[in-house]
């Protein structure tokens, strides 16, 4: 049974450009979240995905969004990138009727931003 | 609003010896708390959580923690390090659904 996976592994770019990171839940899984961890901190909460709306979501800007998939596979955008967007982006899913007491997390796409 | 405060940013123990790392929450309703564990380049794993059930919690590779409601505290323990405990220790308190509010970490550093 396959985890989290998320791709890519790593990626560098440039400042104001826009980048896409895709994840894939467990099997059987149908929420799915996003977090960004800077070098040294703990994960800040992005949002999160459930039947393809956008639930919930933390204190980013709007040059954050994403998608949800009818397969509940996932994207996370980020325009005009910012030398401070540099950070390890982890994707999370959970299964169905967990009111979030477990999630399982994928190994993380590293962005840098030059 | 929910948050956590793990009390330090670096533990360092002898192999063999005992594990205790400090995590301090605040809620304003009765929250569900977990532990994860981030290895060098790996993915964050669950070690342990607690949703309203017993205050000892047991986990993986011989973790428990618990919850103290009168301290709002919910501390991590072992009673042996081993060097492959070497990580960064996360405290988690839930807020709202499904939305994880993590703790700055704490580096465990376990030397021979």
């Amino acid at each position: 049974d396959a985890g989290v996976t998320q791709s890519p592994t790593h990626l560098i770019k440039t400042r104001g450009q826009q980048v896409t990171l895709r994840c894939s839940p467990k099997s059987g899984h149908d929420t799915v979240s996003w977090y960004q961890q800077a070098l040294g901190q703990g994960p800040q909460f992005i949002f999160q995905y459930y039947e393809e709306e956008e639930r919930q979501r933390g204190n980013f800007p709007d040059r954050f969004s994403g998608h949800q998939f009818p397969n509940y596979s996932s994207e996370l955008n980020v325009n005009a990138l910012l030398l401070g967007d540099s950070a390890l982006y982890l994707c999370a899913s959970s299964p169905p009727g967990t009111g979030g007491n477990e999630q399982f997390f994928g190994p993380g796409t590293r962005l840098t931003v030059l | 609003a929910q948050s956590v405060t793990q009390l330090d940013s670096h533990v360092s123990v002898s192999e063999g010896t005992p594990v205790l790392l400090r995590c301090n929450y605040s809620s304003s309703y009765s929250p569900s708390l977990f532990w994860y564990v981030q290895h060098p380049n790996k993915g964050l794993q669950l070690l342990l959580k607690y949703t309203s059930a017993a205050t000892l919690v047991k986990g993986i590779n011989g973790f428990e923690a618990e919850f103290k409601k009168s301290e709002t505290s919910f501390h991590l323990t072992k009673p042996s390090a081993h060097m492959s405990d070497a990580a960064e220790y996360f405290c988690v308190v839930t807020s709202g659904y499904n939305k994880l509010i993590f703790g700055a970490g704490t580096r465990l550093a376990v030397h021979p």
